[in-house]
């Protein structure tokens, strides 16, 4: 398996644009997450999915961030519109709940908003 | 009130040197997870536990369910251990510590 699978790997916009950020989890996986990373509060899990099914969101900072998960094998993270403290890095993870591995992480999007 | 605790936030080691990085939880947990930061990298994860212990090379990841508790020690720690480590716990809901960055000097 090749991972998860994010991308892009990095995006500069302007402010006011939206922002589509892409994740393919790994096969087999049935639970999916968002989180966003920056040096001042760390990582944090804005949204997870179980079964495609959203189950929390209550880490999504505000109505301009939207995640849907129209299948098992994608997901999206959409940003409308963009704002310079959305900057950050943007990970998705899969795990298969009570299975016997952890996380696998995708290599994150690093998102610049100017 | 953070509900996972990591401590020290911060480890500076000489080569060789036995390291120990503490978390402690206040959750009900069905599994707790280390996972592995270097620096501009991505984040890999060590172990999932659930109870006892679990070792790889030289890591090794124990958990104390009774005083929701787990440390990860590293044997003979090297500079390429040098990253951020991060303790998170699943089960109803998803929480992490906020990391401890260890730095290995040669």
């Amino acid at each position: 398996d090749a991972g998860v699978i994010q991308s892009p790997r990095h995006e500069v916009t302007e402010m006011g644009q939206e922002v589509t950020l892409r994740c393919k989890p790994i096969s087999g996986h049935n639970s999916l997450f968002w989180y966003r990373q920056t040096m001042m509060r760390g990582l944090e899990l804005l949204i997870y999915f179980n079964n495609n099914v959203p189950i929390d969101d209550s880490g999504m900072p505000e109505d301009r961030f939207s995640a849907k998960m129209p299948n098992a094998s994608f997901s999206t993270l959409k940003i409308q519109p963009s704002e310079p403290r959305d900057s950050a890095v943007y990970f998705c993870a899969s795990i298969q709940t009570w299975g016997a591995g952890g996380y696998t992480f995708g290599s994150g999007t690093r998102l610049t908003v100017v | 009130k953070n509900e996972v605790e990591q401590s020290p936030q911060n480890l500076t080691a000489q080569e060789g040197e036995f390291i120990t990085i503490n978390c402690s939880y206040s959750v009900g947990i069905s599994a707790l997870h280390w996972l592995q930061q270097h620096p501009g990298g991505g984040i890999v994860s060590l172990f999932m536990l659930s109870s006892g212990k679990k070792k790889h090379g030289r890591l090794i990841a124990t958990i104390n369910i009774q005083e929701k508790h787990s440390s990860l020690h590293i044997t003979a720690s090297h500079p390429r251990d040098s990253a951020v480590y991060i303790c998170a716990v699943t089960g109803n809901q998803f929480y992490f510590g906020t990391g401890t960055s260890l730095t290995v000097i040669p």
